[in-house]
């Protein structure tokens, strides 16, 4: 089946420095790729939706400035937390629409961000 | 408004029984998809189970069931012969191409098996 490889699964990173998450898909086409974030004992919530080629679709209340998406590719999307603060620190999870996929989306194995 | 409703914030279930795990949903469109997912302490999301809004017969997976009442707009799971591998949240989610195809999820269950 279809497979996405999240990088890095942990990350432990200093305050103000910034930290870029991969989302791979292995198998397959990527043609939309989401991003999550999840907090805590908390469901998963949607930050964003990006496009191969195009600019990404940030939900309200998300700041595109300090989380970039980049899905400069069919396979690969990157979100990258820039200047991170300690409130950043979440589990960060990505999923991907691929045809491929009979139903249409498969999640990576998520990233644990920790900011000190 | 919330799309998603789970109301079990924590259930137990003896090893080799069946839980059910609630789920309700909102939504004004007639087409629309209906997924489980669970997700260990390690923290991937494991898809169990789909059920799209036409189909008739409820979606079934091994050991996942899913009981689907359209009009009560409820999509509840079912796990028959729990195992102690089994324990982890457990999270309802919709599709809806109203808005994109996006995923709404619930705010999960966490389930426990008991040996």
């Amino acid at each position: 089946g279809a497979v996405v490889s999240q990088h890095p699964s942990r990350v432990i990173c200093k305050s103000g420095t910034s930290v870029k998450i991969e989302c791979r898909s292995l198998d397959f086409q990527a043609t939309t790729m989401f991003w999550y974030r999840q907090f805590p004992k908390q469901s998963l919530m949607l930050m964003a939706t990006s496009n191969e080629g195009s600019k990404a679709t940030y939900e309200q209340g998300v700041e595109k400035d300090k989380f970039l998406i980049n899905h400069a590719s069919l396979t690969l999307s990157t979100l990258t937390v820039t200047s991170a603060h300690p409130e950043d620190s979440s589990f960060y999870i990505c999923s991907a629409k691929g045809v491929q996929d009979p139903y249409g989306y498969t999640f990576g194995s998520g990233t644990r961000l920790t900011v000190v | 408004a919330q799309k998603i409703t789970q109301t079990q914030p924590g259930m137990f279930v003896q090893e080799k029984e069946a839980v059910t795990l609630d789920c309700t949903y909102d939504t004004s469109d007639q087409s629309y998809g209906l997924f489980w997912y669970k997700q260990p302490s390690s923290g991937e999301m494991i898809f169990l189970i789909y059920q799209g809004s036409y189909d008739e017969q409820n979606a079934t997976e091994g050991r996942y069931s899913l009981n689907f009442q359209k009009a009560r707009k409820s999509a509840n799971l079912v796990i028959s012969a729990s195992q102690l591998g089994d324990s982890a949240m457990y999270f309802c989610a919709m599709r809806d191409p109203l808005v994109g195809n996006q995923f709404y999820f619930g705010t999960g269950t966490s389930l426990t098996v008991i040996p």
